[in-house]
Parts: C-alpha cells; structure tokens; sequence
C-alpha cells in the first residue's frame, strides 16, 4: 500500500522569508509525486509535478520540489513567499503503470504568509 | 465546459435520508474521479471512470455509496441513507486519461453535512 505524509499541518511565516513544506511517501512500487494548492474557496489545482528526470522540478509561481528517493521525500520550498501564496497545499502519489491514475494525497499543509 | 462544476455546493440533510451529487467534467476528458475529504484530512480516492466504464471502485465505504456515468460525460454519486460519518468534502476531478502521471482537474467540491 502507499501513504504520503505531510509533517506539518500549519506553517505560519512572515512575507518574503523562505518555506519549506516536508512530504514523505510510502510505496512499495514506484509512483509518481505531485503538489496541489488549494486557494481559500476555490477547488485543488496542480502546482508541480515529477515524473521523471531531474529530479529538481519547478511551478510558474516561484515554488520548487526535489525528488529524493533515498529518503522517499518530496519537500516543497519557495525563497520567498508573498500573501498570495497563502492557501493548503497538498502532496500526493500516484502509481506507475496501468492503475487508473488515483491519487493518494497527504494531510494537508496549511500555509499562512502574514505580513 | 471551461472546468469542472459540481453540485450542489453545500447540501445539509438529516440522517437516514439519500442525497445525490452531481458532477460536470471538462468536456474532453475521458477519466471522471470522485474523492471524499474529511475535515483535516486530504482527499482520499472513492472510485473512477473511464468514460462510462468504472474500473476501480475500491475507495467507496460501503454499498450504500454508488456513483454512476452512463454516458460517459456528467456523473453522480449517491449515497443512500446517510450517516453522521458521512458528513465531508465530496470532490470531483477529471484528466484526459487514466494515467498517473497526468493533471487532475478539481472541481469546487460539495461540503456534506449530515445531520
């Protein structure tokens, strides 16, 4: 079975000081890894994916996730957060191969930019 | 349709009694997947299709949740005589495809409440 685990349930921190979201996975077969945000009232939208290659994967809004499979982790890190990266942010898998695409999220990682 | 639309956005109702969700998937894509999120919780996997086809409906808790796409296109899920437990975040999401390395496309969800 897979799990994803996600280390911190909030995350407060001031306005242009660095982040660091921690997700660790479970699997016994080899997954793909994910980040969704969820903005305040609106529905879960992908942020960034890894599916293979580098292992060092980038979003358009500034954040970026390293895979690293010795330590089954997929930390999420931006340099800088603004307010309007306040939302929950969740890490999921999802398996390799033919499974249908399911994904297997996380608990949830509350961000809170405060000025 | 431009994005997923779900509905309704919030239904309360009392125990015992059936309640119907309804979702509409990007026009184009072919995989339709429902997830229930408890509060605190991330989204966890109910069943998919595969345009009217549900190959995996391992997530549902029990036989009084169904969900149904006979067309392919617009799907629901029911649940019959519903239980306090029952009360969550039920979210809807459509891909292209059944593959796990692609984007799932949220809707805005239906906040259940049972009474």
């Amino acid at each position: 079975a897979q799990s994803v685990t996600q280390l911190d349930s909030q995350v407060p921190v001031f306005e242009e000081a660095p982040v660091e979201l921690r997700c660790n996975y479970s699997s016994s077969v080899s997954v793909y890894l994910f980040w969704y945000v969820q903005y305040p009232n609106q529905g879960l939208q992908l942020l960034l994916k890894y599916l293979s290659g580098s292992t060092l994967v980038e979003s358009i809004n500034g954040f970026e996730a390293e895979f690293n499979k010795s330590q089954t982790s997929f930390h999420l890190r931006k340099p800088s957060v603004h307010i309007s990266d306040t939302a929950e942010y969740f890490c999921a898998v999802a398996l390799r191969g033919n499974q249908g695409g399911k994904l297997i999220f996380g608990q949830g990682t509350e961000l809170s930019v405060k000025p | 349709g431009a994005g997923v639309s779900q509905s309704p956005r919030y239904k309360v109702t009392k125990r015992g009694q059936d309640v119907t969700l309804r979702c509409d998937p990007i026009s184009s894509h072919a995989t339709l997947y429902w997830y229930q999120q408890a509060l605190g919780q991330g989204p966890e996997f109910l069943t998919y299709f595969n345009y009217e086809a549900q190959p995996d409906k391992s997530g549902l808790p029990s036989d009084r949740f169904s969900a149904e796409r006979p067309e392919g296109s617009i799907s629901t899920l029911t649940i019959q005589r519903t239980e306090q437990r029952d009360s969550a975040m039920y979210r809807c999401a459509s891909s292209l495809e059944p593959y796990g390395g692609g984007e799932q496309f949220f809707g805005p969800g239906t906040r259940l409440t049972v009474l």
